[in-house]
């Protein structure tokens, strides 16, 4: 069953913009992370909120998440033309469950 | 740099061949997984495994079989394979805590003429 949607499903911007990307999911989560990956190859783990938390920050991104809503919003401030990828949101209904993953959001940076 | 290894990485084969997926990891990781990805779509769950004689299907069927007599060692076996197959297969790990955080692999792209 699909837990996780990204929105949008493209994103184009120039370098040094900020990208958003959101990611809506059904039922009640553990927690929610988000992967990226670049084209060809396997997943990298970038971020992990858990459920009772709101906002998270690693570096240039910022995680936030909204258990009402049933949604979370990841943005990448200052992109860089590496940042080229799609970025996919995963949750786990339960605590040590697998994970299961949205569509993705596919971005492009240009230089 | 997660130390989990999938091969091969490309495969061409015919239909009705039997191939096995190889994936290992050497971080000691009790969970492991089999994702299946279409490309540019989601990944879908096809098989898991806790912890060794321990595998279980996933959301999404599949006429694959996985087997985990090692804790290292997941592989997938498809008896015979289909155009239908043809697909990218990532193989994941991860510690037995409750953040689920997973490590993948680079993945297995498999071509069934």
């Amino acid at each position: 069953s699909q837990q996780g949607e990204e929105d949008p499903q493209a994103l184009s911007i120039q370098e040094g913009e900020n990208a958003t990307m959101n990611c809506s999911y059904k039922t009640s989560i553990n927690n929610l992370q988000w992967y990226r990956q670049n084209s060809g190859r396997g997943l990298v783990h970038l971020i992990l909120i858990r459920s009772n938390e709101r906002e998270k920050h690693s570096g240039r991104l910022r995680v936030t998440l909204d258990t009402s809503k049933k949604s979370s919003s990841l943005l990448i401030t200052a992109s860089r033309a590496a940042d080229t990828a799609s970025y996919f949101c995963a949750t786990d209904a339960r605590a040590g469950t697998a994970l299961i993953f949205g569509k993705g959001t596919t971005l492009s940076v240009s230089s | 740099e997660a130390d989990i290894y999938q091969t091969p990485r490309y495969l061409v084969i015919g239909t009705g061949k039997k191939i096995t997926l190889e994936c290992s990891q050497t971080m000691g990781h009790d969970k492991m997984y089999w994702y299946q990805q279409d490309p540019g779509m989601e990944l879908h769950l096809i098989h898991y495994s806790y912890g060794v004689n321990s595998t279980e299907k996933g959301d999404l069927s599949s006429e694959s079989t996985v087997s985990r007599i090692r804790t290292e060692h997941f592989p997938l076996t498809l008896e015979s394979a289909r155009p239908s197959h043809t697909s990218q297969y990532l193989c994941a790990s991860s510690r037995r805590t409750n953040t689920g955080e997973l490590f993948f692999g680079e993945g297995s792209r498999l071509t069934v003429l």
